[in-house]
This record gives C-alpha cells, structure tokens and sequence, in this order.
C-alpha cells in the first residue's frame, strides 16, 4: 500500500532562512505527487504538483525516484509562508493519500 | 458560491447520537471526496464518489459510518452512534477530473466534537 511520511511536525525558521520540508513516500511505481497548503483560517489547497515542475510563491519540489522523495523548498523564508503543509500522493485512480503534515512557523 | 460548501461548520453532539455532515460541491464537479483531519493524524480518505459510478468506501472506519450522494451533486456524510473517537474535522473535496491529475478543492470543513 501506498504511504506519505513527513518526519517534522514542527519546522520553525527564521525569516529569510531557507526552508525544507521533507516528504518521503512508499509505492513500487510512478505516484503523481503533491503539496497542499493551508493557511490560518483558510481551505486547505493545492500549492504545487510535480508534473509541472512550477514555482508557486518561491517553493519548489523535485521528484527524487532513488530516495522516494518529494521535498519541498524556499530559499528565503517569509511570514507569510506560515502555514501546515500536506505532501500527498495518488498512485492510481483517484484515491490522494496524504501524509501527516508539517506545521512551517516562520518567525520575524 | 464557487466554492465548495460544507455544514454544518461546527456540530457538537453527545456519545451515542447520529449526525448528519452535508458537501455541496462545485458546480460541474463530478468526482467528491471525504475526508477525515484528526488532530496530529493528516488526513485520512474516507470515501469518493464519481459520476454514476460505485463509491469507494474502502476508507470508511467502521459501519457507522455512510455517505450518500444524490444527484451526482449534494452529499451527505452520516456518522450513526457516535464514539468520543470521532471528534475531528471532516473534509469534503471536489474535483472536475478524477484520477491522477485532478486538483482537488477543499470545503472548510466540519468540526465535529463527540462529548
């Protein structure tokens, strides 16, 4: 069965620090893979999905096939970035599984 | 709306009652999904509806728990007897395309509290 794992439920930085949140995951084939965010107080939404190798308000994802990862990163750290991030994962189908979360706090 | 509605928002209920979450889903959205976020657990699938097809309910904890949808539109997420282990927020999510690439947008959710 298909598993997401983020290690860190907290990841506290400095503004301007860079930031990595990490993702691994566990499937024999080709997942399509995700990070969600969600703001205080607002739905949770689709921040950026690896097939489209975009960057969506300074963060990036590579896809790591060898290591089974799929970390999410920021040079430069802002306020705003403040956040719970879901690394997701959909092998087939339709069925997105999601990891555990990761709580970003950002402090000035 | 354009969005995704849930209600209701907040429900507190005691041990042992039925409750009733009801997802009103993006107009023209064929797939819908619930949604189970525990405290400290992410988020766990609970079912999925598309088009006129067969749920999946391969996420659903027990058999208390069903789900409806009527009209490939409205659902309703129906949790009978209810255990203090149910408390959580309870997502729905639509998406126009189902399967890999679909994004899916979330409702706010309703936060469930057993006493």
């Amino acid at each position: 069965a298909q598993r997401v794992t983020q290690p860190e439920k907290l990841l506290s930085v400095f503004k301007g620090a860079p930031v990595e949140l990490k993702c691994n995951y566990s499937y024999s084939g080709s997942p399509e893979l995700f990070w969600y965010v969600q703001y205080s107080r607002q739905r949770l939404q689709l921040l950026l999905r690896h097939i489209s190798r975009e960057s969506i308000k300074g963060f990036t994802a590579d896809l790591n096939k060898g290591e089974t990862s799929f970390h999410l990163k920021k040079p430069f750290a802002q306020e705003e970035d403040s956040a719970m991030y879901y690394c997701a994962l959909t092998p087939y189908r339709h069925m997105l599984t999601f990891g555990g979360g990761t709580r970003l706090m950002v402090k000035p | 709306g354009a969005g995704v509605s849930q209600s209701p928002s907040n429900k507190v209920t005691e041990k042992g009652k039925d409750v009733e979450l009801r997802c009103d889903p993006i107009s023209g959205h064929t797939a819908l999904y619930w949604y189970r976020q525990s405290l400290g657990q992410g988020l766990e699938f609970l079912i999925y509806f598309q088009g006129n097809s067969a749920p999946d309910k391969s996420g659903l904890p027990s058999d208390r728990f069903s789900a409806e949808r009527t009209g490939g539109s409205v659902s309703t997420l129906t949790i009978q007897r209810t255990q203090q282990e149910d408390s959580a927020v309870y997502l729905c999510a639509s998406s126009l395309i189902a399967g890999r690439t679909g994004e899916l947008f979330f409702g706010e959710g309703s936060r469930l509290t057993v006493l």
